[in-house]
């Protein structure tokens, strides 16, 4: 079936690099993204989200970038801290529903 | 404001026990969802309420899974009996009614079973 999967099962960094976490997605009608971080301990928090009219769409220290043609989905955070230690996922949601699908996650890690 | 809360946060039970979760939504949040990560995988999508309704439950593994949402409030998740492979994270979420937006949708810290 159709589903949203990531390249990098886990990231590390030095603090101050930047980061790029990947994600591939294979349903051609999805037309709405999301990325989530979740923190040990806790659920997914939402951090940035894209509509597929747009390619690229900025937030604090976080620009997600979409490329429909090759169906890949990437989030880059500047200048990485500590803080941003965390497992991030990419999810989808297709035309009007109401059901975010979410991939495996990628483990950020962030050394001092 | 409270956000999406769950009970309990971590339940380590015996495969053939039964364990129920529960989920309080934010006030006011039709949709609720109950989604399960295991260990290393993906977060996976079990089934999705408007109000007190089912609207989606092709997520559900199995019948010894039951969720329920009486009065179109709390929800709870009864796994009975427990196996080994029901191990993992249980999120539950909630948003308003109308199609998702990411920052529309909350989610609690989530439920750690753990079955031996």
């Amino acid at each position: 079936g159709e589903n949203v999967g990531l390249h990098l099962p886990t990231l590390s960094v030095q603090e101050g690099d930047n980061s790029i976490i990947n994600c591939a997605y294979s349903n051609s009608a999805s037309d709405y993204f999301i990325w989530y971080k979740q923190e040990s301990g806790k659920g997914p928090q939402f951090i940035i989200d894209i509509r597929s009219n747009m390619d690229k769409r900025q937030g604090q220290r976080v620009t997600v970038l979409l490329n429909k043609t090759v169906k890949h989905l990437s989030l880059q955070i500047a200048a990485t801290q500590p803080g941003d230690s965390a497992v991030y996922f990419c999810a989808e949601i297709s035309g009007g529903s109401y059901i975010p699908t979410f991939g495996r996650g990628t483990s950020l890690i962030v050394h001092p | 404001e409270a956000g999406v809360t769950q009970f309990p946060s971590h339940s380590v039970i015996e495969k053939g026990q039964t364990v129920t979760l529960r989920c309080d939504p934010i006030s006011g949040h039709d949709n609720l969802y109950w989604y399960r990560r295991v260990m290393g995988k993906e977060i996976k999508f079990l089934l999705h309420f408007v109000k007190e309704s089912k609207q989606d439950e092709s997520g559900m593994p199995n019948n010894r899974f039951l969720a329920e949402r009486t009065g179109g409030t709390y929800s709870t998740l009864k796994v009975q009996p427990a196996e080994l492979e029901d191990s993992g994270v249980y999120f539950c979420a909630s948003s308003p009614l109308g199609p998702s937006s990411g920052n529309t949708i909350y989610f609690g810290e989530g439920s750690w079973l753990t079955v031996v």
